[in-house]
């Protein structure tokens, strides 16, 4: 059972340009969740996505930031107009639901955006 | 709104020595409580983790976990660090619904030979 992938793993970025990383979380799991790291910090919490539904984005940015989580193929981050400050490691997570409920959730190995 | 503290942002122990990393949450109900790992470069790994019962859970690599309601703590331990030990601990609280887990800030783990 392949774990959960992300790519690209390094992702390059000019001010003003999109960023796209996308996620395909480990098989049977139907959450995917959505963190930002910056250098010396914790995770950030962004977005929490079930196929086809945003359940929880009070941690994104309200502009230029966007996900999806479509009915055929991975999950969609995407940073429009990027800038300095996005600079940062993305991680996505996915989980399982057992009985109903949503467990621990298991991570990617993160994309590391550079904005130059 | 839950939160997790972890004090220390850095910890060096030497190698053979005990490990204790602190964690504290914030949580309105029952806490689902967890450990990661992170060496450098990589995502996070699953140590262990805390729904309900035995208040001390075992994890991987030797690691255990004691879950103090009372002191709202769930501290991580290791008996003997080895080298490979050296990383960034992340200690989570999540709900019912694990749809609002959040992260503390993470202990960087230092191991002298």
């Amino acid at each position: 059972n392949a774990g959960v992938m992300q790519n690209p793993r390094h992702l390059v970025r000019r001010r003003g340009q999109e960023a796209r990383l996308r996620c395909s979380p480990m098989k049977g799991h139907s959450h995917v969740y959505w963190y930002r790291q910056l250098p010396e910090e914790g995770l950030k919490f962004m977005v929490y996505l079930q196929k086809e539904n945003i359940i929880d984005e009070s941690g994104m940015p309200k502009e230029r930031f966007s996900a999806e989580f479509p009915k055929e193929g991975p999950s969609i981050l995407r940073i429009q107009q990027v800038v300095r400050g996005d600079s940062a490691a993305y991680f996505c997570a996915s989980s399982p639901i057992v009985g109903g409920l949503a467990y621990e959730q298991y991570f990617g190995p993160g994309t590391r955006l550079t904005v130059t | 709104a839950q939160s997790v503290t972890q004090p220390d942002i850095h910890i060096t122990v030497s190698e053979g020595a005990s490990l204790e990393l602190r964690c504290n949450y914030s949580y309105g109900a029952t806490p689902y409580l967890f450990w990661y790992v992170q060496s450098p470069g990589q995502g996070l790994q699953l140590l262990l983790k805390y729904f309900s019962g035995d208040t001390l859970v075992q994890g991987i690599k030797g690691f255990e976990a004691e879950f103090k309601r009372s002191q709202s703590s769930f501290n991580l331990r290791k008996p003997s660090v080895h080298w490979s030990d050296a990383a960034e601990y992340f200690c989570a609280v999540g709900g019912y619904n694990n749809n609002d887990m959040r992260f503390g800030a993470g202990t960087r783990l230092t191991v002298k030979p």
